[in-house]
């Protein structure tokens, strides 16, 4: 079966520099969900889309700014990035039925790194 | 806001024998969803099993079955038969059931699990 697809699945950038992350959901579902797991940490929501509208926000710094498109593939952008960024950066898709989604599957997720 | 806790850090069990995960959890909603994932050393996050609190009925995969008590909110993960490709991260996770509430999940913070050959 099709998984969530991320990309790259590594990527290593100096601090300041921008930051370009890419998520390809689950085919039919429609929402998408970004998560940063930091070293040892538990994955921390960041920001959702349905159909291509924001859905929910957390704790996203607003250096971030995602977007989801009209193929529901979501883009995560980060700007002016600082060391603290290095995480595993974690994409979920799930697809509404009813007035609900159901199960949340996660793609690979993306290794960043700042150095 | 919804809190989750995972108050063991790290577990460890023998090949073939049966342990149990712990969870808590705090919410003032009636109706949410339960869920365990599990992460190996790949990282990638696995969904394990999932509960709907409105089900009474406790959530069981081959191996994998939990014990939901709602009024103790109490949402632990059994496994049976240990083996050791079951050796992970186990995450223990909650998500709002409404429309009108977040759909974000919110993680406890894991706990590793060893398994001895």
């Amino acid at each position: 079966a099709a998984g969530v697809i991320q990309s790259p699945r590594h990527l290593i950038k100096e601090k300041r520099e921008t930051a370009t992350l890419k998520c390809y959901p689950i085919p039919r579902h429609d929402t998408v969900y970004w998560y940063q797991q930091g070293p040892g940490q538990d994955p921390q929501f960041l920001i959702s889309f349905y159909e291509k509208m924001q859905s929910d926000k957390g704790s996203i710094p607003d250096r971030f700014s995602a977007q989801q498109f009209s193929d529901y593939h979501s883009e995560l952008n980060m700007s002016s990035l600082e060391l603290g960024d290095s995480a595993l950066y974690f994409c979920a898709s799930s697809r509404h039925t009813g007035t609900s989604s159901y199960e949340q599957y996660f793609g690979p997720g993306t290794r960043l790194t700042v150095t | 806001a919804q809190t989750v806790t995972q108050s063991q850090p790290e577990m460890s069990v023998q090949e073939a024998e049966t342990v149990t995960l712990s969870c808590t959890y705090d919410t003032s909603e009636s109706d949410y969803y339960l869920f365990w994932y599990k992460q190996p050393p790949s990282r990638q996050m696995i969904l394990v099993i999932r509960q709907e609190a409105y089900k009474q009925q406790n959530a069981t995969e081959n191996r994998f079955s939990v014990n939901f008590q709602k009024a103790a909110k109490s949402f632990s993960l059994k496994i049976s038969d240990s083996q050791l490709g079951d050796a992970a991260m186990y995450f223990c996770a909650y998500r709002s059931f409404d429309q009108g509430g977040s759909e974000k999940l919110v993680f406890g913070k894991g706990m590793k699990l060893t398994v001895n050959p």
